[in-house]
């Protein structure tokens, strides 16, 4: 089935340490986008990318990291330098940037213990 | 600022009732509109997507509307089930911001 797939689901790292969510897509789609979300703060952009080796910063980028080697895949790294980093995040994916319906993955849970 | 708002925050309503589900915008200028459901801990899942050149989008029992003059989205939703309940939010593409905006959701509750 089509779809995006994130991984892992829960994820607990220590403070100082990055660590690297996975996100990967079989839509086709050009354009993938990772969205944090905290309770009460609603969806906050963080990165997107409109195709393979180009992305841009979103709302909330400070203290995070993005590749787009290839079109499926869109790993988002959270470093040591972000200074709230337990969230919810969330990868999605449509076929153009901002004109195409949005998917989403089910999501990574992080916490910093 | 370039804001979409979704008022009520939550909703309780008994089963069966026809209930309807507000989403505002500050840009007339916008290129679509989306509706997505949120289940606790989980993704968004999309419901519905109505362009600039619609007013109105119907899967099942939801519809949705869009009035670009005034502002403003509703989701309908016909005979509601227990299984309706989530977290509905909805997200507008505006000229003005040039990227997705979210609101902050309506979390529904269906009261068997």
């Amino acid at each position: 089935d089509g779809g995006i797939t994130q991984s892992p689901k829960y994820l607990f790292r220590k403070e100082g340490q990055n660590v690297t969510l996975s996100c990967e897509q079989n839509l086709n789609h050009d354009a993938m986008y990772w969205y944090r979300q905290d309770p009460g703060q609603g969806l906050r952009l963080i990165y997107y990318s409109q195709i393979v080796n180009d992305f841009q910063k979103g709302d909330i980028a400070e203290g995070y990291s993005v590749s787009r080697e290839k079109k499926e895949s869109f790993p988002l790294t959270v470093t040591s330098a972000q200074k709230n980093p337990t969230a919810f995040y969330l990868c999605a994916s449509s076929f153009t940037v901002n004109t195409g319906e949005l998917f989403f993955g089910e999501g990574s849970r992080l916490t910093v213990l | 600022k370039q804001e979409v708002t979704q008022i009520p925050a939550a909703l309780s309503v008994p089963e069966g009732e026809n209930l309807v589900l507000n989403c505002s915008f500050t840009d007339s200028a916008i290129y679509n509109l989306q509706w997505f459901r949120q289940d606790p801990g989980k993704g968004l899942t999309s419901l519905l997507l109505i362009q600039s050149s619609q007013r109105e989008q119907t899967s099942g029992r939801l519809n949705a509307s869009l009035d670009k003059s005034s502002g403003r989205s509703t989701l309908y939703i016909a005979a509601s089930q227990p299984g309706d309940s989530a977290t509905y939010l909805c997200a507008a593409v505006l000229q003005g911001a040039q990227k997705l905006v979210f609101g902050q959701g309506t979390r529904l509750t269906i009261n068997p």
